[in-house]
């Protein structure tokens, strides 16, 4: 079954640029009709949506982080990666990417159904 | 774009049953079928519990069940049992310059 696991570095500086990476394991990130998504959730509060790639390579963002937010996709290596740049501590958060089906013959679909485990980021200098 | 609004906090008793409202605009919970619901315990990640409104996904009890009327939806949780509390979010598709995502704050589901 399909896994995702995100990894990068737990510390950014302020001003520089946060780059993660999320490895989907189990199938392919180009089969299938999927956007994949990041997400993420400062300590003791709600998620908040940044921003998918879609299977073709399109991409949607939050309008609030729009300015400092790029999505890629390596097919290749079957990972989607995100950046983003200019962080300040208001960026410190733990940062989960998902799935979420498109089009689906059964099962869920325009819904986050598979989650990596989250990693924590801290900005700070 | 403006996150969905559901209270900060519920509460029942086990055996009870509880909802959950979620209400958003027109251009969201309102205008798309595309509601989903996510449970998360502490340190985990969300889990899908309810998509497209009302559908569970394979695995998860049919304790679990959505609703939607108008521009606010709706998670019940029958038959509460003490591994139900944990927060749970609330997400719909929205109508901006793209079609994009929002979630609710969260509410904190506690099994007195």
């Amino acid at each position: 079954q399909v896994q995702l696991q995100e990894s990068g570095p737990g510390l950014v500086k302020p001003s520089q640029t946060l780059s993660l990476t999320c490895t989907v394991s189990g199938g392919s990130i180009s089969s299938g009709s999927y956007y994949w998504s990041w997400i993420r959730q400062p300590a003791g509060k709600g998620l908040e949506w940044i921003g998918r790639i879609y299977t073709s390579g399109s991409t949607n963002y939050n309008p609030s982080l729009k300015s400092r937010v790029t999505i890629s996709v390596d097919t290749s290596k079957n990972q989607f990666s995100l950046k983003l740049s200019s962080v300040t501590a208001a960026d410190t958060a733990v940062y989960y990417c998902a799935r979420d089906v498109v089009v689906a013959v059964a099962g869920p679909r325009r819904a986050f159904d598979i989650w990596g485990q989250g990693t924590m980021v801290t900005v700070s200098s | 774009q403006s996150a969905l609004t559901q209270p900060a906090s519920v509460s029942g008793s086990p055996g009870q049953s509880i909802t959950i409202s979620c209400t958003g605009t027109s251009s969201d919970v309102g205008g798309y079928n595309y509601v989903s619901w996510y449970q998360q315990h502490p340190g985990k990640a969300p889990k899908l519990m309810i998509y497209e409104v009302s559908n569970r996904p394979s695995g998860v009890s049919n304790r679990f069940s959505g609703s939607k009327s108008g521009n606010t939806a709706s998670l019940t949780i029958s038959g509460l049992q003490a591994e139900d509390e944990a927060d749970y979010y609330c997400s719909s598709y929205t109508s901006s310059s793209t079609l994009n995502v929002v979630f609710g704050g969260g509410t904190k589901l506690t099994v007195l």
